[in-house]
């Protein structure tokens, strides 16, 4: 199984309150990302890295922030979090982009009160 | 923009039943075609890809071939067993158009087979 480790596993958090989640890879792998899936919607994508300090918005980035300092670290923060983003969050890992296979964490769920 | 349409279920199979899970897409350019797959309680797995079309992509008796004529990518295996039960993904990776790197997804179909 590719190295790929996301905390907390499970959340419950308040409306207003921020939150980060973290992914950490022992791949060495360029590129990172974060989706979001929801019942009806499949995966969505909400930011992605090419590399340290390189990243760029997804589909629904609103609300969201993302920081990569270390290879194999990826951060994602809910600023002020909404209802709307009670989801199951989901790190994925590439080596050269999403044209290639992409290994996936476990999820991490989220619940905003 | 890009988009993955794959029939929703739940699709309820008995076993040794064959199966066929439908995907189209919309894409811009040409882009890379994948399914993956999900078991309860964990991350997604890829399943087969193909990268260009009339590719046949293969992997644990399940095949999908890249239609560019039909936009299609369908997931088919000749005899499903109860470890198959698990929800699919469709998916595609299109970067021609110079839009964010990453996956489009279909909704996903959840596979159910009886013993």
């Amino acid at each position: 199984d590719a190295g790929i480790t996301q905390s907390p596993r499970h959340k419950v958090t308040e409306t207003g309150t921020p939150v980060t989640l973290r992914c950490h890879q022992t791949e060495n792998h360029r590129y990172m990302y974060w989706y979001r899936q929801d019942p009806g919607h499949g995966l969505r994508l909400i930011h992605y890295s090419y590399g340290v300090k390189d990243t760029d918005k997804g589909e629904v980035s609103d609300g969201y922030s993302v920081s990569r300092s270390k290879t194999e670290d990826f951060l994602l923060t809910l600023e002020s979090a909404t209802s709307s983003q009670t989801s199951v969050y989901f790190c994925a890992i590439s080596e050269s982009g999403s044209h290639t296979e992409a290994f996936f964490g476990q999820g991490t769920r989220l619940t905003v009160v | 923009g890009n988009s993955v349409t794959q029939m929703e279920g739940p699709v309820t199979l008995s076993e040794e039943a064959f199966l066929t899970i439908n995907c189209t897409y919309t894409a811009t350019g040409y882009p890379s075609l994948f399914w993956y797959v999900q078991y309860p309680g964990e991350g997604l797995q890829l399943l087969l890809k193909a990268t260009k079309a009339d590719d046949k992509g293969s992997n644990k008796g399940f095949e999908a071939t890249y239609r560019k004529e039909t936009t299609s990518f369908h997931l088919e295996k000749g005899s499903v067993q109860v470890s198959d039960s698990a929800v699919y993904f469709c998916a595609l990776s299109d970067r021609s158009g110079g839009g964010a790197d990453g996956l489009t997804f279909g909704k996903g179909t959840h596979l159910i087979i009886q013993p």
